[in-house]
């Protein structure tokens, strides 16, 4: 099955707070894990990635945390700002075929 | 930086029409994607291409056609025009084995009347 699942659809978070979103799969033949932020009137960018073979990267107040054995993995932004307000995806590309399958994407809004 | 240039931001077309959504980009990337962005849907792939002159389908092509003559172009052709096809229009391109360094086009919004 070549899905992602991604929740929540939306997302409010308060200034400060932290901020996380979530996305299962179910092909055990998915092999790299990007997330990417798109602001509005814009195309989608690389936010950060992961590799099946760590269980967190971390860049700056982004984070992402790998869970293979339940097939899940998730976006955490530390210190929500005004300015991370956007849409996220995350994606995960298929082994061998140099293609990305997105989830459904999060609307994430930071009140200020 | 690597750009990935649509060439239109906005379009309007009337059903029955041909439509053609045209995609550069400038760092020689050999992998080019079309996607269509849609609320709740997120990103479907509808074709792609990892060379010139070849094509694959992606999830959703029914409706579509694509023509990648040179390497830096990728076009996106609805050979007819329906109403089902008012989405976002997204174009990528990538280098790499694993699909990183997806680079995406502002969008072309079409609206199909």
């Amino acid at each position: 099955q070549q899905q992602v699942k991604q929740s929540p659809q939306s997302l409010i978070v308060q200034k400060g707070g932290i901020s996380i979103i979530n996305c299962a799969y179910e092909n055990t033949a998915f092999d790299y894990f990007p997330w990417y932020q798109q602001f509005p009137g814009k195309g989608p960018a690389l936010l950060i990635a992961i590799r099946p073979d760590v269980s967190e990267k971390k860049e700056g107040r982004f984070t992402i945390s790998f869970n293979k054995s339940a097939k899940q993995f998730s976006l955490h932004i530390m210190d929500s700002q005004p300015g991370d307000s956007a849409t996220y995806f995350c994606a995960a590309n298929i082994q061998g075929a140099q293609k990305l399958v997105f989830g459904q994407g999060t609307r994430l809004t930071i009140n200020p | 930086d690597v750009k990935v240039t649509q060439s239109s931001r906005y379009l309007v077309k009337r059903t029955g029409e041909k439509v053609f959504l045209e995609c550069v980009q400038d760092m020689d990337h050999e992998n080019m994607f079309w996607y269509r962005q849609d609320p709740g849907l997120g990103l479907r792939l509808i074709y792609f291409s990892y060379d010139v002159k070849m094509k694959e389908k992606g999830d959703i092509p029914e409706g579509y056609s694509v023509s990648r003559e040179k390497k830096e172009r990728f076009s996106l052709i609805l050979e007819s025009a329906s109403t089902n096809q008012t989405s976002m229009y997204l174009c990528a391109s990538s280098f790499g084995p694993w699909g990183s360094g997806y680079t995406f086009g502002s969008g072309t919004r079409l609206t199909v009347v």
